[in-house]
């Protein structure tokens, strides 16, 4: 069966500080791999996804992310984080084969300070 | 262009009573999902359609939560008899035809509490 784990519940960082948010997954077979982002009171917006390819992923408002086969980790940076980053980040894996579902880590709360 | 419509934004009633959560997935999409996301268990899937059939609601939690898709444009998440642990939001998502890569947009959710 699949699993994520997202190390960090909260991360706290400075404003145009750089961040990592660390994830890894469990898995005997091969799998998509996807980070979203949630502000308050919305609904999730997909931030990256990998699918095959190039290791580095690049996503929307600077974040990218970086997968390991060999460590079954997919985690997510940014080199200087803005206040509006502030939000709630859930990593997901998904089957290549098989079922359309999502499976979701716990996430992980940034908090970026002034 | 309209992204997935949930209604009502927020819910409160109290417990016993019939909870009927709508959800508008968008134009063309053939998967729905339903998800529910609490402080304790994180974001669980409860339920996902395609092409308007259950796929797998092996999430649901028991035989209060019923779901249906009557159409391409709508579906309902119904709790009867809704009790005060059935608090949480509720989120709708929607995803193209069936290619795994295809990512999953979600509605703003709805927020319930049963008193």
């Amino acid at each position: 069966a699949q699993s994520v784990t997202q190390l960090d519940s909260q991360v706290p960082v400075f404003e145009e500080a750089p961040v990592e948010l660390r994830c890894n997954y469990s898995s005997s077979v091969s799998v998509y791999l996807f980070w979203y982002v949630q502000y308050p009171n919305q609904g999730l917006q997909l931030l990256l996804k990998y699918l095959s390819g190039s290791t580095l992923v690049k996503g929307i408002n600077g974040f990218e992310a970086e997968f390991n086969k060999s460590q079954t980790s997919f985690h997510l940076r940014k080199p200087s984080v803005h206040i509006s980053d502030t939000a709630e980040y859930f990593c997901a894996v998904s089957y290549v084969q098989g079922a359309q579902k999502l499976v979701f880590g716990q996430g992980t709360r940034l908090t970026i300070n002034p | 262009d309209a992204g997935v419509i949930q209604s009502p934004r927020h819910e409160v009633t109290e417990m016993g009573q019939e909870v009927t959560l709508r959800c508008k997935p968008i134009s063309g999409h053939d998967y729905l999902f339903w998800y529910r996301q609490t402080m304790m268990r994180g974001l669980e899937l409860l339920i996902y359609f395609n092409n308007n059939v259950p796929i797998d609601d092996s999430g649901m939690p028991e035989d209060r939560f019923s779901a249906k898709m009557p159409n391409a444009s709508f579906s309902t998440l119904k709790i009867q008899p809704s009790e005060p642990r059935d608090s949480a939001v509720y989120f709708c998502a929607s995803s193209p035809r069936a290619k795994v890569n295809q990512p999953q947009h979600f509605g703003d959710g709805t927020r319930l509490s049963i008193l």
